[in-house]
């Protein structure tokens, strides 16, 4: 099956230390996205790739950090400087710029 | 820039009566347009899309949505609610940069009631 997976699906993690999230695609897509969202704040993009090797930061991505070292991945790595971490991260791909979007099934991060 | 507006945070319907959830953007170009399903805990799934051609567009589930350009609206619909069909509902709008990304409203949450 085609799709695109996270994981962990929780993830708990003591304030200072840094986290990676996982994301991983075999659609075939040249894009990925990650997104974060927070009660009735909507969806709000950290980062985003369009191709191999190459990222351009979204609208906050202050505190986070990505790597596309390969076509099907895009991990995501929150950083102790990122100040309010928790929240639900979802990873995203599409076949090509301003197409429709394909999320993954979320991974839900708690900072304590 | 665009930008999307979802009226009514919550909307609550009962059971077989028509889902209605409004969308109105803005944008300074034809909009490609996009409705998603949040359920729990869950990630986003495209229920159906506007990119060009015939402005009422059917997806899946039994909604459908209409693009009117004249009311920069992109409101969706279902004639008859399920209980399945409470859940999340985001409206998106593309950036036509190509930078790619969706701009998403604030989500309306759909209650249905027996």
């Amino acid at each position: 099956d085609g799709g695109i997976t996270q994981s962990p699906k929780y993830l708990f993690r003591k304030e200072g230390q840094n986290v990676t999230l996982s994301c991983e695609q075999n659609l075939n897509h040249d894009a990925m996205y990650w997104y974060r969202q927070d009660p009735g704040q909507g969806l709000r993009l950290i980062y985003y790739s369009q191709i191999v090797n190459d990222f351009q930061k979204g609208d906050i991505a202050e505190g986070y950090s990505v790597s596309r070292e390969k076509k099907e991945s895009f991990p995501l790595t929150v950083t102790s400087a990122q100040k309010n971490p928790t929240a639900f991260y979802l990873c995203a791909s599409s076949i090509a710029a301003a197409t429709e979007q394909y999320f993954g099934p979320g991974t839900r991060l708690t900072v304590t | 820039a665009q930008s999307v507006t979802q009226l009514g945070s919550h909307v609550s319907v009962s059971e077989g009566a028509l889902v209605l959830l409004r969308c109105n953007y803005s944008s300074s170009v034809p909009p490609y347009l996009f409705w998603y399903v949040q359920y729990p805990n869950q990630g986003l799934q495209l229920l159906l899309k506007y990119t060009t051609g015939a402005t009422l567009v059917k997806g899946i589930n039994g909604f459908e949505a209409e693009f009117k350009k004249s009311e920069t609206s992109f409101h969706l619909t279902k004639p008859s609610a399920h209980m399945s069909d409470a859940a999340e509902y985001f409206c998106a709008v593309s950036d036509h940069s190509n930078t790619g990304k969706l701009i998403f409203g604030q989500g309306t949450t759909l209650q249905v009631k027996p």
